[in-house]
């Protein structure tokens, strides 16, 4: 265990709706970052945020979006769902500002959009 | 459960026998590599990482293998176990300005038979 948590742990949407993922990060870290996970491919980085604010983002469009709060604790936020959101999301939380910044995942969501 | 392995390579190995598992990677500035091994179901989980810089680290039963002028990974498992059936997947890690992002491979499924 990570001790990264994250909520819901199966979500089913239709296309058009928007949602939101929560996570949790490990006591002591600062730093979340979201990866979606589709099925039979490694994860893919969505984002990043560090006290507070985004810290570097991957390839994805502006309906996706996030939020990291005081406790450091972290939301993923997609609009407008399309089919191919269906994934695994993934949140891990590191120690940011350290040259390593190992990163420890949480158990995931499964969101399928229909 | 969760199969992330649908259509992922796939190593067989008997029990006790020596697995490795190889990747490629792509960038050669990134500034260090992790193996993650991901159980069905579950988020990804640490097994051991390279920096940069050095061409071999060795865990426990694992040792990973760097070779920076064809950009490859090598994992190898001795004694291999039936909990050590997975998923496998290398990531690198660019640390940048905007944090550490970590950019994974596609995955190796590793089958254990008895």
């Amino acid at each position: 265990e990570t001790g990264v948590t994250q909520s819901p742990t199966h979500l089913i949407k239709t296309r058009g709706q928007q949602v939101t993922l929560r996570c949790s990060s490990q006591s002591g870290h600062n730093t979340v970052s979201w990866y979606q996970q589709a099925l039979g491919q490694g994860p893919q980085f969505i984002f990043q945020y560090y006290r507070e604010e985004e810290n570097g983002r991957g390839n994805f469009p502006p309906r996706f979006s996030g939020l990291q709060f005081p406790n450091y604790s972290s939301e993923l936020n997609v609009n407008a769902l399309e089919l191919d959101d269906s994934a695994l999301y993934l949140c891990a939380s590191s120690v940011g500002g350290q040259g390593k910044g190992e990163q420890f995942f949480g158990p995931g969501t499964r969101l399928t959009v229909l | 459960g969760e199969s992330v392995g649908l259509h992922l390579p796939t190593l067989s190995v008997q029990e006790g026998d020596n697995s490795i598992i190889n990747c490629a990677y792509s960038n050669s500035a990134s500034d260090y590599f992790i193996w993650y091994k991901q159980e069905s179901g579950k988020g990804p989980q640490f097994i051991i990482d390279i920096r940069s810089n050095m061409d071999k680290r060795q865990g426990q039963r694992v040792t990973v293998l760097l070779n920076k002028t064809v950009k490859h990974l090598s994992l190898q498992i001795a004694a291999t176990q039936p909990g050590d059936s997975a998923v496998y997947f290398c990531a690198e890690n660019l640390l940048t300005g905007g944090g550490n992002k970590l950019t994974f491979g596609t995955g190796t499924q590793l089958k254990v038979e008895l």
